[in-house]
């Protein structure tokens, strides 16, 4: 079974609308992130979690917002998804200390219409 | 912040020959370079790494070096085989004081093996 699993995998959404994509691991990693993939662009960080009670901004968290619901589930909304916020999202997991290894899962892709 | 730049954009290659993936960074105060492996449809994956206190990691085929002086690393991948088609992304990441710092990745390289 997969270590980081995604829902859904694949989502269109229409302009306006509220959307929430989901993460859960089992790797018992206290970290947790969500990033943005688009072409040209590579990964960008959209929010980070060291664990339970703590969420950082990262590079482009305008339009985002987080929530870790428990160590093992990451959500990331968007509030009112726009036609740019159309991309492939990742979410991944460290365990923390000197191991800098990013565990990723296999994608949400979204289309906003 | 952290700006790191990679080339080429894309990477055509026979199969057996070598590919070279090359990456800048701007923060001298980067000490951790990884490259990423991203097969069609899956997520990123942790292929090879060096942090700054050494010039040359090696594993199998795969091979990274780094210069500090220059800021920049270089991903090498020998007699290339057809599974190592993919986009490979190189990231930099400095330590923070909580031994934990932010990957900045670059733009991605897609590479086509060729039989």
């Amino acid at each position: 079974d997969a270590d980081v699993t995604q829902t859904p995998r694949n989502r269109i959404t229409k302009t306006g609308k509220r959307i929430m994509l989901e993460c859960s691991q089992t790797k018992g990693h206290d970290r947790m992130y969500w990033y943005r993939q688009d072409p040209g662009l590579g990964l960008r960080l959209i929010y980070y979690s060291f664990d339970v009670k703590d969420i950082n901004k990262g590079e482009i968290s305008d339009g985002y917002s987080v929530s870790r619901q428990a160590q093992a589930k990451f959500s990331l909304s968007l509030e009112s998804a726009i036609p740019n916020q159309t991309a492939l999202y990742f979410c991944a997991t460290s365990v923390g200390g000197s191991s800098r290894e990013q565990y990723f899962g296999p994608g949400t892709r979204l289309t906003v219409t | 912040g952290e700006n790191v730049e990679q080339h080429p954009s894309t990477l055509s290659v026979q199969e057996g020959d070598s590919a070279v993936i090359k990456c800048t960074y701007s923060d001298s105060a980067s000490n951790y370079f990884p490259w990423y492996k991203q097969e069609l449809g899956k997520g990123p994956q942790l292929i090879i790494d060096i942090r700054s206190n050494v010039g040359e990691k090696k594993d199998q085929r795969i091979a990274v070096t780094l210069n500090k002086t220059a800021k920049h690393f270089s991903l090498h991948i020998t007699e290339t085989q057809p599974e190592d088609s993919a986009v490979y992304f190189c990231a930099a990441s400095m330590k923070t004081t909580d031994s934990w710092g932010k990957l900045q990745f670059g733009a991605g390289t897609q590479v086509v093996v060729t039989p």
